[in-house]
């Protein structure tokens, strides 16, 4: 069966700090892989979507990045943390666009 | 532009009852309907979902419609359960791309 991870699962981080968040996929191949973000008490906004290693399509403008260095590992990145990042980040995975199915997410808080 | 949409931010009903949650959509391209719940602080969980093609799909007390004529899908939970509390989230997806609507807070009154 398919699993998704992602970690950490709780991050507090200082304003103009680095951040990368990690998520990997088992038990499937060649997946399309996604970050989202729930900002508090709003719904999920897509930040990337890849659809094959090295592949990122980015959605927002924002002082994130993406990057897929292997075939079921997707990584969120940011040089310079900034307030309005805070938030709940999900990573999520697919087949054909088809169904799409979550991580348990990662909370992050930016003081 | 907001492609998917929940009107109704809250949604409480009685143990027993059933539940109706709503999703409107613009776009007539969608493939695929779909419907998650989540808890705070947890990732979305895959509930149900039904192709275009198809206007009804089923599983156990979770039904969803579509109205393809009026963009327009729901999802019914019947008979609804305390557990059932969470919120609801519709999606429609095209291509490689999901849509995801702002979400319903659903109660289930004991």
């Amino acid at each position: 069966s398919q699993t998704i991870h992602q970690w950490p699962a709780t991050l507090v981080q200082p304003v103009g700090s680095p951040l990368s968040l990690e998520c990997t996929v088992e038990g499937t191949s060649n997946p399309n892989l996604y970050w989202y973000r729930q900002a508090a008490g709003r719904g999920l906004q897509l930040l990337f979507y890849s659809v094959g290693i090295g592949q990122i399509s980015s959605e927002v403008p924002q002082n994130l990045s993406a990057s897929r260095p292997q075939d079921r590992q997707f990584i969120l990145s940011s040089k310079k943390l900034l307030l309005s990042d805070s938030g709940f980040y999900l990573c999520a995975w697919s087949v054909r666009g088809i169904t799409q199915y979550f991580g348990p997410g990662t909370r992050l808080t930016v003081l | 532009d907001q492609q998917v949409k929940q009107n109704s931010p809250s949604l409480s009903v009685q143990e027993g009852r059933i539940s109706i949650l709503n999703c409107d959509y613009t776009n007539s391209m969608f493939d695929y309907f779909l419907w998650y719940k989540k808890y705070p602080a947890e990732g979305p969980t895959f509930l149900i979902s039904i192709s275009s093609i198809k206007d009804k799909n089923e599983d156990g007390r979770f039904t969803v419609f579509l109205n393809k004529s009026a963009k327009h899908l729901s999802l019914h939970i019947v008979p609804s359960q305390p557990g059932d509390s969470a919120v609801y989230f519709c999606a429609a997806s095209t291509g490689n791309q999901f849509y995801f609507g702002t979400g319903t807070s659903l109660t289930v009154i004991p």
